[in-house]
């Protein structure tokens, strides 16, 4: 079954910038979406199509995605930016197989 | 303004079968590149999408799970539903339906409903 691989947890400094990577093989052909999901809420879209940045979603979360690989960015990290990140994408099949990544704990400290 | 309303038991045994039915409003099923999706997230766990379900009427399903389960609409009602069949305590978690937008993208959320399976 398709798998996307996140790191379990980034940890950075306040006014850091934190990455968070998600890799899977149909990332060359297939977009990346990442979802922020804070304590006991419901996931938020922050990053759709790789790159594009939702209305009202800050212009410090940014995405980018090479080869297998696609990429979170928050510039400026700040405590309110604790929480979960979740990609997601499909797979080669020519219906819908939909996967999350294993989430990414971001702590900021 | 789009909301999305997950409704459901919140306590159902092993072996039964779980009905969740999401209401949505501020859309229509109808609209080209509409669809609804369910997720679900076990408690301290990673989201796992379930089932989506277009507007022209398919369907998808996980494959890992897609004996078990079956999705609906009821476009005049403005709902969707999931059945999941022969329930087990593995199955326990926060289930969300999202409006998903070209049938990957989820960009709004119901609050989510907490179903526990346990005898």
């Amino acid at each position: 079954s398709y798998e996307l691989t996140q790191p379990p947890s980034v940890s950075v400094s306040p006014g850091q910038t934190a990455r968070i990577t998600c890799s899977g093989d149909a990332l060359p052909k297939k977009f990346a979406y990442w979802y922020q999901q804070k304590s006991g809420q419901a996931p938020v879209l922050v990053i759709s199509e790789d790159s594009r940045r939702p209305s009202g979603i800050p212009e410090k979360f940014s995405g980018s995605s090479s080869g297998k690989v696609a990429t979170l960015t928050i510039s400026g990290a700040h405590v309110e930016d604790e929480a979960d990140y979740y990609c997601y994408s499909t797979d080669f099949s020519g219906g819908h197989n939909g996967v999350f990544g294993g989430g990414t704990k971001l702590t900021v400290l | 303004q789009v909301t999305l309303r997950e409704s459901g038991p919140a306590l159902v045994k092993p072996t039964q079968t779980l009905t969740l039915t999401c209401t949505f409003s501020g859309f229509s099923l109808t609209t080209s590149g509409m669809c609804v999706s369910w997720i679900r997230q076990p408690p301290g766990k990673a989201l796992e999408w379930l089932a989506l379900i277009a507007w022209d009427g398919d369907k998808y399903y996980s494959p890992s799970l897609k004996t078990r389960l079956t999705i609906s609409k009821a476009t005049s009602k403005n709902q969707v539903v999931l059945t999941m069949t022969n329930m087990d305590p593995i199955d326990t978690a926060t289930y969300y339906c999202a409006r998903t937008v070209a049938g990957v993208n989820f960009d709004y959320w119901g609050q989510g409903t907490l179903v526990t399976v346990s005898s």
